[in-house]
């Protein structure tokens, strides 16, 4: 089916491991965005691509890390996972007037 | 940075009736966007405004736009149950890293 997907869905790790959570749209948008959503800040920019080997990043980049070898795939990795990256994680395609949203991915860091 | 301030944070409503949620922001924009989130799913885009627009319509929405003031307003007539859901505004300003960021949101419920 079309359309963008997140896994895993859901995802419990301990402080200090590595984490990658995937993200494949079908559309073959050129933008992929990663958002996280936590209670009282909204959803935060993390990194962004406008297209294959391009990444940029947004508003909280410390502590992730992405690739983008192919246009369909744009994974979020957490190098060493912290407590403070419990969230929920949004990946996004589109462009900056209009972004098709994942279902996303709760993660929780114990 | 925080661009979008929904208001208010939560409204309540019964069915049938009309919602308003409200959005300001701080800098100037090239377009305003509202979002739709129902509980555990992902955003959906429901409509965009240009900074050069005043109003724009689809279907039950009414969204408007005062640059002077900073502030778009999102209007859903009619409500339905379905509509129950937080509502986000999103500002767009010139792309890259600052160029899309997110209200709070507004938790809207729709009483049967």
């Amino acid at each position: 089916d079309a359309g963008i997907t997140q896994s895993p869905r859901y995802k419990i790790t301990e402080t200090g491991r590595q984490v990658t959570l995937m993200c494949h749209q079908t559309w073959s948008h050129s933008y992929m965005f990663w958002y996280r959503q936590d209670l009282g800040h909204g959803l935060r920019l993390i990194y962004y691509s406008a297209a294959a080997d391009i990444t940029d990043k947004g508003e909280v980049p410390d502590g992730y890390v992405v690739s983008r070898s192919k246009t369909e795939n744009f994974p979020l990795t957490l190098e060493s996972a912290t407590r403070s990256q419990t969230s929920v994680y949004f990946c996004a395609s589109g462009d900056w007037d209009t972004q098709y949203f994942g279902p996303g991915t709760r993660l929780t860091v114990l | 940075s925080q661009q979008g301030e929904e208001d208010p944070q939560a409204l309540s409503i019964q069915e049938g009736e009309n919602a308003t949620m409200n959005c300001s922001y701080k800098t100037s924009i090239n377009n305003l966007q509202w979002y739709r989130q129902n509980s555990g799913r992902g955003l959906v885009h429901l409509i965009l405004i240009r900074s050069n627009e005043r109003e724009k319509h689809s279907g039950r929405l009414r969204v408007t736009l005062d640059t002077s003031k900073k502030s778009s307003s999102l209007l859903i007539t009619a409500s339905r149950a379905a509509d129950t859901a937080s509502y986000f505004c999103a500002t767009v300003n010139g792309g890259g890293a600052d160029g899309l960021t997110f209200g709070k949101g507004t938790h809207l419920i729709i009483q049967p």
